[in-house]
């Protein structure tokens, strides 16, 4: 898995989006862009995917740029429940290995 | 459906010991995979099974081993345990190649 850039931290207040960007410049045209969270002492949970259309699911909208460099998460109403760290990753769809970069390490404040 | 168990979820070995960590996959999933996260290295891959079969192997020395049994649960072998070992260990299923990867909560391994 090629590298993605994330910002180290973000805040955000309880209710409102969190809105979270990431850069895969070097994204291939078959590679799938992947939203996982983790929070403290579990296993990373997956959010959403998409290739290059916009994305949404029960859990949180996936926004992919024109041109596929950057892609931003959406979380529409956060909950303290989300603070948690969100890696991006950008992959084949089939395909095991994965490497999660550093992540956003997001604070839901009340 | 009940998600990815791993058994224990926490162990404390010396070195030298070895060490054998359980995984059950999300029922209906035939691909099982490991992974050590540590704060240092971050997430890196172990190796994957389907169908009792390894199919990839991360680059990582032959202390560590698995196996997959028929019925989908794995097992993660760990011998002559060194000090950085230490770890969480993860492993995650998947039904399909194209399907994303459901994780369990881990095995924190410490050896001391």
């Amino acid at each position: 898995d090629a590298k993605t850039t994330q910002p180290p931290s973000m805040d955000c207040a309880e209710g409102r989006a969190a809105n979270l960007p990431c850069n895969h410049s070097t994204i291939s045209g078959n590679e799938y862009v992947y939203w996982y969270r983790q929070i403290h002492s579990q296993g990373p949970q997956y959010i959403i995917h998409g290739l290059k259309n916009n994305e949404t699911n029960e859990m949180a909208s996936l926004i992919i740029t024109e041109d596929r460099k950057s892609s931003t998460l959406i979380l529409p109403h956060a909950t303290l429940r989300d603070t948690a760290v969100y890696y991006c990753i950008h992959r084949r769809a089939a395909g095991n290995m994965l490497t999660f970069g550093g992540g956003t390490r997001l604070m839901v404040k009340p | 459906k009940a998600g990815v168990t791993q058994t224990p979820r926490y162990l404390i070995k010396t070195r030298g010991q070895q060490v054998t960590l359980s995984c059950s996959p999300i029922s209906g999933h035939r691909s099982v995979s490991w992974y050590q996260q540590t704060p240092g290295q971050g997430l890196q891959f172990l190796f994957e099974y389907f169908s009792e079969t390894q199919r990839n192997k991360g680059n990582f020395p032959g202390r560590f081993s698995g196996r997959q049994f028929s019925n989908s649960r794995s097992e993660m072998n760990v011998s002559t345990l060194e000090l950085g070992d230490s770890a969480l260990y993860l492993c995650a299923s998947r039904d399909t190649e194209e399907s994303p990867l459901h994780f369990g909560n881990g095995t924190r391994l410490t050896v001391t």
